[in-house]
């Protein structure tokens, strides 16, 4: 398994600002995304961070909304831009390891999560 | 529409008994499933996985049962302790992307 931390883990903003994110990860990942929790929701994909190139959008965000950085194989930070009350939510950073003697990495682990109040 | 769901959102369980947490998907291109852990204020925790060529997978008090005609599966945890209270997540995905689609997940509540 992979230790991921998050940072904060939780704050409280006022509408209008932004928010940056850090997730570190203890080993090198291929695979690193980041997910929202809404309240009383499952978990939603937001994007998926690619080291050295631009993130993957899943569809419903954007790039302006949540910017992403992936600067090396162990780090990854995720902005919520410009905040309004509905980005309230859990952002969870998560990576693929590999799991079983086959190699595949379909295994998924995911850090503490970071709550955001947004007033 | 949602292709991953889990119909129960709680449920109870007496300590010692059997814990049974059912998840039915629709996409019939998903091959592989997970189950998941969370407490409150933690990032969930991976717990079991099975492949689309199984039918059945076990780990120690886990064992996650998978009926591909029906795109069902279910988890099933014996015996049932305190500790096992959480939400647990069902997830699934298909060979042709990187990443697992959840269902809205069910509390169980172990009752000692």
């Amino acid at each position: 398994s992979a230790v991921i931390s998050q940072k904060p883990s939780r704050d409280i903003c006022q509408r209008g600002t932004s928010l940056t994110i850090q997730c570190q990860v203890d080993s090198q990942v291929t695979m690193m995304f980041w997910y929202r929790q809404q309240p009383g929701q499952s978990l939603t994909l937001i994007a998926t961070a690619n080291q050295g190139s631009e993130a993957t959008y899943e569809s419903g965000f954007v790039i302006d909304k949540f910017p992403i950085s992936r600067p090396n194989l162990t780090f990854s930070t995720l902005t919520v831009s410009n905040m309004s009350p509905e980005d309230s939510s859990i952002y969870l950073c998560s990576v693929a390891l590999r799991v079983g003697t086959g190699g595949d990495w379909r295994g998924q682990y995911f850090g503490p999560g970071t709550r955001l109040t947004v007033t | 529409d949602q292709q991953v769901k889990q119909n129960s959102p709680s449920l109870s369980v007496q300590e010692g008994r059997i814990s049974i947490l059912n998840c039915d998907y629709t996409n019939s291109m998903f091959d592989y499933f997970l189950w998941y852990k969370k407490y409150p204020a933690e990032g969930p925790t991976f717990l079991i996985s099975i492949s689309s060529i199984k039918d059945k997978n076990e780990d120690g008090r886990f064992t996650v049962f998978l009926n591909k005609s029906a795109k069902h599966l279910s988890l099933h945890i014996v015996p049932s302790q305190p500790g096992d209270s959480a939400v647990y997540f069902c997830a699934a995905r298909g060979w042709y992307g990187q990443n697992f689609v959840f269902g809205p997940g069910t509390r169980l509540s172990v009752l000692p």
